[in-house]
């Protein structure tokens, strides 16, 4: 059965302390990881996409990597407004091209 | 460019009542997908329209059904609602190329008493 698991559900952190949140998965036939960012109340943000090991992708302060069996998102020196939840998904084989997600980690990040 | 864009934004239903969920994207995508998210369980697919006229089921389709109304449009419809419908729906909308990613509306939060 297709799943991705998230760690950690939530963590927090201080102003300038870098961390990395991970998201293991095992699917049959992987297409492309994708990272999300969530606010409260808010929907998913589009935040990168991932689609062979070894790649890599930055935006600002996030990095996100891939290998076969698990993505991270580093979090370098993260300020406030980078507190969220970040999703991670799978798009597995096949036409239809489904997301399966995982249930997330809630990032606070205290000044 | 709204995106993709929900209505209503929040709903109160007692058990039994019937609505729609209005969906809409002005990105000229093909893909068009319902989503539920409850907590601790993450995003589930409940309905997705691959392209203009099509339309499937999702993980968790039971009580629900859809409606993909032309390109833009892709409604959601609870017929008969019930307590476990009570969730946050978001719609999702895909261009259905080499990028693709999937782009979410605002959500519409839905409690059913």
């Amino acid at each position: 059965e297709d799943q991705v698991t998230q760690s950690p559900e939530a963590l927090r952190l201080q102003e300038g302390e870098s961390s990395s949140l991970n998201c293991s998965y095992t699917v049959s036939g992987l297409r492309g990881l994708f990272w999300y960012r969530q606010d409260p109340g808010k929907g998913p943000e589009f935040l990168f996409t991932l689609y062979s090991a070894g790649e890599e992708k930055e935006k600002e302060r996030l990095k996100a990597t891939l290998t076969k069996k698990e993505s991270f998102l580093h979090i370098t020196a993260p300020k406030p407004e980078d507190s969220a939840t970040y999703l991670c998904a799978v798009q597995t084989g096949g036409a239809t091209n489904k997301l399966i997600f995982g249930t997330g980690t809630l990032l606070a990040v205290q000044p | 460019n709204a995106g993709v864009t929900q209505t209503p934004k929040f709903q109160v239903l007692k058990t039994g009542q019937s609505m729609t969920l209005q969906c809409a994207q002005d990105m000229n995508h093909n893909s068009m997908y319902w989503y539920r998210q409850d907590p601790g369980m993450g995003l589930r697919l409940i309905y997705y329209s691959a392209s203009e006229g099509t339309t499937d089921k999702g993980e968790v389709p039971n009580g629900y059904n859809v409606s993909r109304l032309n390109k833009r449009e892709f409604s959601l419809r609870l017929e008969s609602a019930a307590p476990s419908q009570t969730s946050v729906y978001f719609c999702a909308s895909r261009l259905q190329g080499a990028a693709d990613t999937q782009y979410f509306g605002p959500g519409t939060r839905l409690t059913v008493l």
